[in-house]
């Protein structure tokens, strides 16, 4: 277990509604990052935060955006969702200078 | 043409088989260079990772690392059924940065 919990594991959403996909770091990390992972694919690179701002961000409509806590504990939200968006979330938490970096078990969102 | 480029696979192996799994990239400002295993529905594992060019040993897992051909690999000695999984190639410009993954190669290791 690499002590990065995400909520909820599950999710199915209408085309149109919004959604926010929760991340707990592993102790000790200060920097979450955010992966799409699409059906059959590589993870992408969404966005990260490092201390509670946003700190890259990939090639991304600005409907994902996300947020980070004085815990380091962070969040996604993807509004206006689209059918493409279907796909495994995944998060990662590292430390900034750390090549290291830890994955949750990702929320599985469907969107019909 | 994708920055990394990973054969999907699936590769199927007899148990006991040494295993290779490759990965090829297009950008020479890689630095640091990982290995994931992902099983069915879950979050990709770190296996290894490596800097620069060489190889790396961690029990049954091999990295190797060829900048000049931008060419790594893993390997895994005697395969077992456990193995079965995705792996995913991932690289990093700069500790810290974003990581930039390949497709992953499917592997079953059959009993």
């Amino acid at each position: 277990e690499t002590g990065v919990t995400q909520s909820p594991t599950h999710l199915i959403k209408t085309r149109g509604q919004q959604v926010t996909l929760r991340c707990s770091s592993q102790s000790g990390h200060n920097t979450v990052s955010w992966y799409q992972q699409a059906l059959g694919q590589g993870p992408q690179f969404i966005f990260q935060y490092y201390r509670e701002e946003e700190n890259g961000r990939g090639n991304f409509p600005p409907r994902f955006s996300g947020l980070q806590f004085p815990n380091y504990s962070s969040e996604l939200n993807v509004n206006a969702l689209e059918l493409d968006d279907s796909a495994l979330y995944l998060c990662a938490s590292s430390s900034l200078m750390n090549t290291e970096a830890f994955f949750g078990q990702g929320t599985r969102l469907t969107v019909v | 043409q994708k920055e990394v480029e990973q054969d999907p696979g699936p590769l199927s192996v007899p148990e006991g088989a040494i295993v290779s799994l490759n990965c090829t990239y297009s950008n020479s400002a890689f630095q640091y260079f990982m290995w994931y295993r992902q099983y069915s529905r879950k979050g990709p594992e770190l296996l290894m990772y490596t800097y620069s060019s060489g190889n790396k040993e961690d029990g049954r897992f091999t990295a190797q690392v060829d900048k000049s051909s931008k060419y790594i690999s893993l390997f895994i000695r005697d395969s077992q059924p456990s193995d079965s999984a995705t792996y995913l190639c991932a690289m990093l410009y700069n500790a810290g940065n974003m990581l930039t993954f390949g497709g992953g190669t499917r592997l079953m290791v059959k009993p």
